[in-house]
C-alpha cells in the first residue's frame, strides 16, 4: 500500500537547521507531488513547501522563503525537507503527504516533530 | 495567497445532532475543496474532496457542499468518534491552503 514513513523526531537549537526525511513506498515516487505540512502545538495545519520529484520543481509559501529547501533523492525515492534559521516558533509536527496538481493531499506521513529549544 | 476561514471555531453538540460547519475562500475555487478530520497526535485524514464526493471507506453520514467559495461540511447525526477537529482545505491553487480548524466537542 502507498506509504510515507518519516525520519524521527529532533531537537534544536535556535539559528541551528534541521532536514526531514520522507521515504515513499507502494508507488511510482516520481509521477506524484510531495508537499509538506507544518502543525504547532494546539495549532492549525499550514502549508510550506511542494516538489516534483521527476521535475525537481519546488513552491515554496512565501512566510518561508529563503528558510526551506526540498530536495529529493529518486533512486531511494526520498523526499527532504530543510528548514534553515530555526527560531523556538518553528517548534511543530512536520508532514509530509503524497499529491497532485489538483488532487486533495492523501495519504499523510506520521509527522516527524521538530522541538526548537535552547 | 487563497486564504481560508471556518466557522465556527468550536462547537458543543450531542450525540444525533446535524452538525453544520462552513468555509469560505477568498476568491473562487470552483469546487478544489477537501475536508478533512483529525484526532489528537494523529495525521489529518481524507473524508471529502472535489466539495462533495465521499472519500472511500469514510461513512455517508459526513457529507459536503458547495462551489465558488461558500463550502459547507455536514455530519448528518453526529457519533462518538466524530469528536474531533475538522479542517478545509483548498487545492485550487498549487499551496493548499487550510483553514483555521473547526473542533466539535461533547455538550
Amino acid at each position: 500500500q502507498v506509504q510515507l514513513v518519516q525520519s524521527g523526531a529532533e531537537v534544536k537549537k535556535p539559528g541551528a537547521s534541521v532536514k526531514v526525511s520522507c521515504k515513499a513506498s507502494g508507488y511510482t515516487f516520481t509521477s506524484y507531488d510531495i508537499n509538506w505540512v507544518r502543525q504547532a502545538t494546539g495549532q492549525g495545519l499550514e502549508w510550506m513547501a511542494w516538489m516534483n520529484p521527476n521535475s525537481g520543481d519546488t513552491g515554496y509559501a512565501q512566510k518561508f522563503r529563503g528558510r526551506v529547501t526540498m530536495t529529493r533523492n529518486t533512486s531511494i525515492s526520498t523526499a527532504y525537507m530543510e528548514l534553515s534559521s530555526l527560531r523556538s516558533d518553528d517548534t511543530a509536527v512536520y508532514y509530509c503527504i503524497k499529491g497532485l496538481p489538483r488532487s486533495p493531499f492523501d495519504p499523510w506521513g506520521q509527522g516527524t516533530l521538530v522541538t526548537v529549544s535552547t | 495567497d487563497i486564504q481560508m476561514t471556518q466557522s465556527p471555531s468550536t462547537l458543543s453538540a450531542s450525540i444525533g445532532d446535524r452538525v453544520t460547519i462552513t468555509c469560505r475562500a477568498s476568491q473562487t475555487i470552483s469546487s478544489w475543496l477537501a475536508w478533512y478530520q483529525q484526532k489528537p497526535g494523529k495525521a489529518p485524514k481524507l473524508l471529502i474532496y472535489k466539495a462533495s464526493s465521499l472519500e472511500s471507506g469514510v461513512p455517508s453520514r459526513f457529507s459536503g457542499s458547495g462551489s465558488g467559495t461558500e463550502f459547507t461540511l455536514t455530519i448528518s447525526s453526529l457519533q462518538p468518534d466524530d469528536f474531533a477537529t475538522y479542517y478545509c482545505q483548498q487545492y485550487y491553487s498549487y499551496s493548499g491552503t487550510f483553514g483555521q480548524g473547526t473542533k466539535v466537542e461533547i455538550k
